[in-house]
């Protein structure tokens, strides 16, 4: 069974372009995560989808992010315009129902702002 | 709110030497915890996780950890360090009253270093 899966794994932009990174979650599993970890501060949450809905989106630093999940499916979450600010690494993780709470992780994607 | 701490952002232990990474956390309501460990260029796994019942919970390689309520403290522990347990270690909460999900929250983590 395929993993959790981010792409691009490390993305290098100048302050002001725009950034897409996407997440192919387990399949099957309706609860997505997006968390990003600015270097050595803990993994913060950003927001959470169930399918194809936001359940949760109280992390999401500004309205410079915005993060779908067409069809309840692959995820994307679109920084524009970066800023310095936005460095570190994204991560994204998915969960099957309520379950235990056991989040599955990708490699996360490391977003560096110039 | 909930929130997690990691007592010192890196431990160096010897090789065959008590592994001890601390944990405190704050929550209104009896959490689930959790830890996670980070290899290099890996994404994050569960190492173990306590949601009911006995407070002493075993998880994969050797590593245990104990829910202490009294304290608010889920330390994580392994009697005899191996260079292959290097890695970052996350301790975590999540309220399993919330509705729709679980909303984990992270600590800062812990790089853990093993002498040869």
């Amino acid at each position: 069974e395929a993993g959790v899966t981010q792409f691009p794994s490390h993305s290098v932009i100048e302050k002001g372009q725009t950034v897409t990174l996407r997440c192919d979650p387990i399949s099957g599993h309706d609860n997505l995560y997006w968390y990003r970890r600015v270097m050595g501060k803990e993994i913060k949450f950003l927001l959470h989808f169930v399918k194809e809905s936001k359940q949760d989106e109280s992390g999401m630093p500004n309205n410079r992010f915005l993060a779908e999940r067409t069809g309840g499916t692959y995820s994307t979450l679109k920084v524009q315009p970066a800023e310095l600010e936005d460095s570190g690494v994204y991560f994204c993780a998915s969960s099957q129902g309520l379950g235990t709470g056991e989040l599955f992780f990708g490699e996360g994607s490391r977003l560096t702002v110039l | 709110a909930q929130s997690v701490t990691q007592l010192g952002s890196h431990v160096s232990v010897s090789e065959g030497a008590l592994v001890l990474l601390r944990c405190n956390y704050s929550s209104s309501v009896p959490p689930y915890l959790f830890w996670y460990v980070q290899y290099p260029n890996q994404g994050l796994q569960l190492l173990l996780k306590y949601t009911t019942g006995a407070t002493l919970v075993k998880g994969i390689n050797g590593f245990e950890a104990e829910f202490k309520k009294s304290e608010t403290s889920f330390h994580l522990t392994k009697p005899s360090a191996h260079m292959s347990d290097a890695a970052e270690y996350f301790c975590a909460v999540s309220d399993p009253f919330s509705t729709g999900g679980f909303k984990t929250i992270f600590g800062a983590g812990t790089r853990l270093f093993v002498k040869a």
